[in-house]
């Protein structure tokens, strides 16, 4: 079956520092890969997607990029800021069909 | 991007009580929902795949007359805690599908405590 694996955490870092959170998935055929970020007390929001190998999802400064020869698709963020602070899922899924999640990383950024 | 609410955020009811979490998809159709739960500082885990016209799909494990889930038109579908027990106080997250993409937005999220 699909899995993904997520980079564990908690992860804290300063202000404007480099972010990179892993992810790698097992699936069979071409799933669409996601990064969704949840704030305090809120549901997901969507970060980016990437549909098939070789895409780079980007929003908001951060960026991921779908390597099918790794089977990865890891965030990154050149500058994070304190409001970068939240839980991060890596997730895979084809149309209509259940969302597979990563156990979520949670970021810290302190001033 | 596409809107999904949930009403109420958030609700405290007595154990033995039934609570109804609403999810609607504000601005698109969506023929299926997910309905997921997730515990404090965990991942989400699914519960149930909601179907506009037909009944739902239960994950295993899940109690399907406990978690009742009615899909009643292409905008709404309601999630039923049924008989509440401290146990089920819990977050409890819907999403939908746009379109026939793979693409899921999330509601916002309604945190039920059962005392």
């Amino acid at each position: 079956g699909n899995s993904v694996t997520q980079m564990e955490g908690p992860v804290t870092l300063s202000e404007e520092a480099f972010l990179t959170i892993n992810c790698t998935y097992t699936a069979t055929g071409y799933p669409s890969l996601f990064w969704y970020v949840q704030y305090p007390g809120e549901g997901l929001q969507l970060l980016l997607k990437a549909t098939k190998a070789d895409d780079k999802g980007s929003n908001k400064g951060f960026e991921a990029t779908y390597r099918k020869e790794t089977t990865s698709f890891h965030l990154e963020k050149g500058s994070v800021q304190v409001s970068d602070s939240a839980v991060y899922f890596c997730a895979l899924s084809r149309a209509n069909e259940k969302l597979t999640f990563g156990t979520g990383t949670r970021l810290t950024i302190i001033p | 991007g596409a809107v999904v609410s949930q009403h109420p955020s958030r609700v405290i009811c007595k154990s033995g009580t039934s609570v109804k979490i609403e999810c609607r998809s504000l601005d698109f159709q969506a023929t299926t929902m997910f309905w997921y739960r997730q515990f404090p500082k965990q991942s989400l885990m699914l519960m149930a795949t909601s179907n506009e016209g037909s009944k739902a799909t239960y994950e295993q494990g899940v109690e399907k007359d406990k978690f009742l889930i009615n899909h009643a038109s292409l905008t709404l579908s309601t999630l039923t805690v049924t008989s509440a027990h401290p146990e089920d106080s819990s977050f409890y997250i819907c999403s939908a599908p746009l379109g026939s993409t793979d693409t899921q937005y999330f509601g916002p999220g309604t945190r039920l405590t059962v005392l």
